[in-house]
């Protein structure tokens, strides 16, 4: 069964600081697909990354970058330098290949970044 | 993402009363996903459409809840004879092909049952 895992329910810290949110997922899919998204106060859901299980390399987009290591089932964002913007819930989630229909999430862990 | 478009963005309804949410995909999408986000908790898939079939409604309680993608317009979310646990933030997301690809998201509705 697919399953993600986030198990950081709440952070806080000061601006400036890096900040790593965990992510661990579970499938037995060989071929699947890894999110991140951010949900901000206002509510919407601000898609940020999208990984293929074949594609083991770290990203980087500014102060946002993204670890998945396979061998640990594991794709953690850490967000450096962060910023008080960067308050927010933030989101994992998995999609199987071969269950094209839906994508699993994580309970998200909320993000506060304090002034 | 601003290009799924889900009206209304607050919906009040009273007990018994029905709800309807839309949700117009980006130009050029013919997949639809209905998710429920319930208050402190993460998405959850409810119901995948293409036009004019439903997919997957695996997700979908079994009553009062109905989701229709027609040739044309947009697709609707139904609920029936709300209850109070029915209230929570509802999202759209489409897509051009498989989900895999890009699953873009609506601003949600947020459904109020008092």
């Amino acid at each position: 069964a697919q399953k993600v895992t986030q198990a950081q329910t709440e952070i806080s810290v000061v601006e400036k600081e890096d900040v790593t949110l965990d992510c661990v997922y579970e499938t037995r899919d060989t071929t699947y697909y890894l999110f991140w998204y951010k949900q901000p106060p206002s509510g919407e859901l601000v898609f940020l990354i999208r990984r293929n299980s074949f594609d083991e390399q770290n990203e980087i987009s500014g102060r946002y970058s993204w670890n998945f290591q396979k061998s640990t089932s594991s794709f953690n964002f850490t967000i450096t330098a962060s910023q008080v913007v960067d308050s927010a819930v933030y989101f994992c989630a998995l999609s199987e290949s071969n269950r094209d229909d839906k994508i699993i999430f994580g309970k998200g862990t909320r993000l506060h970044i304090l002034p | 993402n601003a290009g799924v478009m889900q009206n209304p963005r607050h919906l009040v309804r009273r007990r018994g009363q029905e709800a309807r949410l839309r949700c117009s995909p980006m130009k050029g999408h013919s997949h639809v996903y209905w998710y429920r986000q319930l208050p402190e908790e993460g998405l959850k898939f409810m119901v995948y459409l293409q036009k004019e079939n439903i997919i997957d409604e695996s997700g979908m309680p079994k009553e009062r809840f109905s989701a229709e993608f027609p040739k044309e317009g947009p697709s609707i979310l139904r609920i029936q004879q709300v209850v109070r646990g029915d209230s929570a933030a509802y999202f759209c997301a489409s897509s051009p092909n498989r989900v895999n690809t890009e699953a873009f998201f609506g601003q949600g509705t947020r459904l109020t049952v008092v």
